[in-house]
């Protein structure tokens, strides 16, 4: 119940391409859906965040596609960048504002 | 956006050892403080909440007596891993809430402790 599934475990892409990042939960409480990148030896960053009563969210070339029936969301970087290579978190708010965090995913974006 | 440091950066200390690490909110007040824990290529997973001024709730499997986690303050929280032993080498990250409704929580770069 209180888990987020995140999906796939790495991933590479072509400068240029499109980054797809997937996650899932089970908890209809959570309220709150952020994503966060984090660089080697760094505390993570909030790149972009949504909440359940919106179904998109776009910031820049960061895009949030959020599904309430399905419970599940994705993160899309378009134009992605050798910059943007480090791993990334979905997670989920639950009661009391703790995160709950998926797996993450270490993007590789290739020149 | 709103900023937290955490010191130090790294510490290597022997096996038998208390460690302290710090938590600050620079620009903001933080009712709320969350500490982590990530292992290498892991996730991160929340060891304890603190709310300045109360006792801190721990995670299940998280022993309070050995992570010490104090808020006595309204920008400042401490976490001293005790005894600390090889096994509790790992990247501590401290995050912090302000107290105005927001959802978002502020992180900090993280604290490195290898023990030996």
């Amino acid at each position: 119940q209180q888990q987020v599934k995140q999906s796939p475990q790495s991933l590479i892409v072509q400068k240029g391409g499109i980054s797809i990042i997937n996650c899932a939960y089970e908890n209809t409480a959570f309220d709150y859906f952020p994503w966060y990148q984090q660089f080697p030896g760094k505390g993570p960053a909030l790149l972009i965040a949504i909440r359940p009563d919106v179904s998109e969210k776009k910031e820049g070339r960061f895009t949030i596609s959020f599904n309430k029936s399905a419970k599940q969301f994705s993160l899309h970087i378009m134009d992605s960048q050798p910059g943007d290579s480090a791993t990334y978190f979905c997670a989920a708010k639950a009661q009391g504002g703790k995160l709950i965090f998926g797996q993450g995913t270490e993007l590789s974006v290739k020149p | 956006g709103a900023v937290v440091s955490q010191h130090p950066s790294r510490v290597i200390c022997k096996s038998g050892t208390s460690v302290k690490i710090e938590c600050r909110s620079l620009d903001f007040q933080a009712t709320t403080m969350f500490w982590y824990r990530q292992f290498p290529k892991k996730s991160l997973m929340l060891m304890a909440t603190s709310n300045e001024g109360s006792k801190a709730t721990y995670e299940q499997g998280v022993e309070k007596d050995k992570f010490l986690i104090n808020h006595a303050s309204l920008t400042l929280s401490t976490l001293t891993v005790t005894s600390a032993h090889p096994e509790d080498s790992s990247f501590y990250i401290c995050s912090a809430r302000d107290g105005t409704g927001h959802h978002e929580q502020f992180f900090g770069p993280g604290t490195r402790l290898t023990v030996l």
